[in-house]
C-alpha cells in the first residue's frame, strides 16, 4: 500500500541532543514537507522540498535541518539550537507543490 | 496574524445531526483544503477546491471566492466523524510551498 511512514511515533530526548525524525513515502511524490503542530495553533511549515537534492526553508526553519538525497526520504533533524523542540511533527508529500497532500501519522517529540 | 479563521473552535453534536464548519480567509488564494485529523494525530486530506462545491459521501465542501469563505458540511453525522477538521489555504502571495492553516475545529459526535 502506498503512503507515508513516519518513525518513531513517540520520541524522547535529553536537552542539548540532536534528534532525527524519519519520513519515507512510496507514492512517487516529488514534493515533501515538514510541519510542526503545537497545542492551539495551526500547522507551521518548517522545510519543504520540491525535488531531490533541493529544499527550502519554511516559516520556522531555525534550529532544524533536512536533507533530500532520495525522492522517497526527507528526514528532519531537530538540533540543539531549536529553543523549544517539544512538539508534534508531521511530514507530508504531494505530487506537485501545494496539490493534495498526503500526511504521515506524525512523531511526538518530547525533550526533557 | 490570523489569515485563516475557523468557527466554531469546538462543536458537540448528536448522531445524525447536520454539521457545518466554517472557514474564512483574508488572503488571495489559489486553492482551499479541508483536512481531517484523528486523535492519533494522522491527517487525511478531504477536499481541495478552488471554486464551487465538492461532495464525497456524507461530506460536502463549498467555497465562495468573492466572500473568501468556505464551509464543510457533514450530513447524518456519526461518532466516527469525531475529529479535528482543519482548513488550509494556498496563498498566492506567500512563500512557495506554504499552506496557511486554521487552528482547527474539534468535532465530537455523541451516539
Amino acid at each position: 500500500d502506498g503512503g507515508i511512514t513516519q518513525s518513531p511515533k513517540y520520541l524522547f530526548r535529553k536537552e542539548g541532543q540532536n534528534v532525527t525524525l524519519s519520513c519515507e513515502q512510496n507514492l512517487n511524490h516529488d514534493a515533501m514537507y515538514w510541519y510542526r503542530q503545537d497545542p492551539g495553533q495551526g500547522l507551521r511549515l518548517i522545510y519543504y522540498s520540491q525535488i531531490v537534492n533541493d529544499f527550502q526553508k519554511g516559516d520556522i526553519a531555525e534550529g532544524y535541518s533536512v536533507s533530500r538525497e532520495k525522492k522517497e526520504s526527507f528526514p528532519l533533524t531537530v538540533t540543539s539550537a531549536q529553543k523549544n523542540p517539544t512538539a508534534f511533527y508531521l511530514c507530508a508529500s504531494s505530487i506537485v507543490l501545494l496539490s493534495i497532500a498526503f500526511f504521515g501519522q506524525g512523531t511526538r517529540l518530547t525533550v526533557v | 496574524k490570523n489569515e485563516v479563521e475557523q468557527s466554531p473552535q469546538n462543536l458537540t453534536a448528536q448522531e445524525e445531526e447536520f454539521i457545518t464548519i466554517n472557514c474564512s480567509y483574508s488572503v488571495g488564494i489559489s486553492a482551499l483544503h479541508w483536512l481531517q485529523q484523528h486523535p492519533g494525530g494522522g491527517i487525511v486530506s478531504l477536499f481541495m477546491l478552488s471554486s464551487g462545491k465538492k461532495k464525497h459521501g456524507r461530506l460536502i465542501a463549498t467555497i465562495n471566492i468573492q466572500e473568501k469563505h468556505s464551509s464543510l458540511h457533514i450530513t447524518a453525522s456519526h461518532p466516527r466523524d469525531s475529529a479535528v477538521y482543519i482548513c488550509a489555504v494556498s496563498d498566492y502571495g506567500g512563500s512557495q510551498g506554504n499552506l496557511i492553516f486554521g487552528k482547527g475545529t474539534k468535532l465530537s459526535v455523541k451516539p
